[in-house]
């Protein structure tokens, strides 16, 4: 079983803070990670993709990897109430097709 | 379109009851996949076709469950029987294929199934 881990929370942090989350796989095969933010009700959003090693920065996220650890995360810079919401993790091996997904985490920014 | 559509959003079930859900992929997207998303938990994959080739088929639960593209663009999920533990979002994504794997799948907004 390929598994991808994540803390299921909830993670609080106040409005302005950093909100750093982090995912853990199995597959050592894996290729390429992304980031899925999904609202209560609604379907999973792409947040971030990253398929090399370090860090990748789009606006107030950074996508953080490293295969050697087997380890991903995503850091929210200026968290906002707006951020609240569930952050999936999902990854993908180079002999597959689907995507595998966390069971989520669960961001709340407070006011 | 501009994105995945699914139809319908919601559908109550009574258990033996025959279901069938639709997605309209992004178009020109090869790539379609069905997930399966229970209460609390992240998605988790059922099937994929390339255009309308069913290549990988082994998450599909048990086989009640079938899908088919026959044209290679909607795509249709056949639930039969249906069981209460049936009841969960349907998901559909498509994406269109990239070297090194690095397509990023688009997902639609679900279809919420609840079996009585």
């Amino acid at each position: 079983q390929k598994e991808v881990e994540q803390n299921s929370g909830p993670l609080s942090v106040p409005e302005g803070a950093i909100a750093s989350l982090n995912c853990t796989y199995s597959d050592r095969g894996s290729q390429s990670f992304f980031w899925y933010r999904q609202y209560s009700g609604k379907s999973p959003e792409l947040i971030m993709s990253i398929y090399s090693n370090g860090d990748k920065e789009d606006g107030r996220f950074t996508a953080q990897l490293n295969k050697a650890s087997q380890y991903v995360s995503l850091l929210i810079r200026d968290s906002q109430p707006s951020d609240s919401a569930t952050y999936l993790c999902a990854v993908k091996s180079n002999s597959g097709y689907a995507l595998n997904f966390g069971k989520g985490t669960s961001l709340l920014v407070t006011p | 379109g501009a994105g995945v559509s699914q139809s319908p959003r919601y559908k109550v079930a009574k258990r033996g009851q025959d279901v069938a859900l639709r997605c309209d992929p992004i178009s020109g997207h090869v790539s379609l996949f069905w997930y399966q998303q229970a209460l609390g938990q992240g998605p988790e994959f059922l099937t994929y076709f390339q255009n309308e080739a069913q290549l990988d088929k082994s998450g599909l639960p048990s086989d009640r469950f079938f899908a088919e593209r026959p044209e290679g663009s909607v795509s249709t999920l056949k639930i039969q029987r249906t069981q209460q533990e049936d009841s969960a979002v349907y998901l559909c994504a498509s994406s269109s294929p990239q070297r090194g794997g690095t397509d990023t799948q688009y997902f639609g907004p679900g279809t919420r199934l609840t079996v009585l």
